[in-house]
C-alpha cells in the first residue's frame, strides 16, 4: 500500500514569510495529490490538489509542485497571513486506486506569527 | 445543499462498552470512509464504501470495529467493548466515487470519543 511521509510536523514562521511543506509517497502509481488544511477544532477542507500530468499549480497564495521521478510533492504557501494557521495533511492514493480512497501524510502544524 | 453531517458530536463512554456512531453523507455520493483521529495525530483510515461493493474494511484496527452503510447512504460505525485507546475524533468523510475519478473528499464534523 501507498506510504506518505510529511515535513515537517511543525513550521513556525512571520506574516508575510513563504511556508514550505513537503511529502514523500512510495507507490510511482500514484496520480492524485491533495492537500487538505485544518484549522483548530474543524473539519479538513481540501485546498489544492495536483494530478501527476502536470508539474505545478497555482491558486492565489498557494501553490503545489510535484516530482514524480523522485515521488515527491510540496505545499507552496507566500505571504502567509495569521489565516493560515492549521493543520495541512498531504496525501497520495491509497493502493494506486482510482476511487479516491487515500492514505494522509502525518500533518504539519503552521503557525504564522503577526 | 447540506454537506456531510456526523452524530452524536461528542460520546462519552465507559470502557467495555459498546457505541455507535453515525455519518449522513452529502446526497449523491457513492463513496463514503471513515478515519480516526487521535489528540494531534493524522487522519488514520478506517474503512471504505463504493456503491454496492463489498467495503474495503483494511483499516480497522480490530475485530472490535465494524460499519455498515445501508442503502448506499447512511453509515454506522460500530465499536465493541471499547478501550481507552480508543478514544479519538472520529471522521466521515464523502466523496462522488467516480470511476477513474480523483474526487475531492468532503469531511463531516467528527464525533470526538472519549472512553473512561
Amino acid at each position: 500500500g501507498e506510504n506518505v511521509e510529511q515535513h515537517p510536523s511543525t513550521l513556525s514562521v512571520q506574516e508575510g514569510d513563504s511556508a514550505v511543506i513537503k511529502c514523500t509517497y512510495s507507490d510511482s502509481a500514484s496520480n492524485y495529490f491533495p492537500w487538505y488544511k485544518q484549522e483548530l477544532g474543524k473539519r479538513p477542507q481540501l485546498i489544492i490538489d495536483i494530478r501527476s500530468n502536470v508539474g505545478e499549480k497555482k491558486d492565489q497564495r498557494i501553490a503545489v509542485t510535484l516530482n514524480k521521478t523522485a515521488k515527491h510533492f510540496s505545499l507552496h504557501i507566500t505571504e502567509t497571513q495569521p489565516e493560515d494557521s492549521a493543520v495541512y495533511f498531504c496525501a497520495a492514493p491509497r493502493g494506486g486506486t482510482s476511487y479516491g480512497k487515500l492514505t494522509f501524510g502525518q500533518g504539519t502544524i503552521l503557525t504564522v506569527h503577526p | 445543499g447540506a454537506g456531510v453531517s456526523q452524530s452524536p458530536s461528542n460520546k462519552v463512554t465507559e470502557k467495555g462498552k459498546d457505541v455507535e456512531l453515525r455519518c449522513d453523507p452529502i446526497s449523491g455520493h457513492t463513496a463514503l470512509y471513515w478515519y480516526r483521529q487521535s489528540l494531534g495525530q493524522g487522519l488514520e483510515f478506517l474503512i471504505y464504501f463504493q456503491g454496492n461493493s463489498a467495503p474495503d474494511k483494511s483499516g480497522l484496527p480490530s475485530d472490535r470495529f465494524s460499519a455498515e452503510r445501508t442503502g448506499g447512504s447512511v453509515s454506522t460505525l460500530t465499536i465493541q467493548r471499547t478501550q481507552q485507546e480508543d478514544s479519538a475524533v472520529y471522521l466521515c468523510a464523502s466523496s462522488l466515487g467516480l470511476a477513474g475519478g480523483l474526487n475531492e473528499q468532503f469531511f463531516g464534523p467528527g464525533t470526538r470519543l472519549t472512553v473512561l
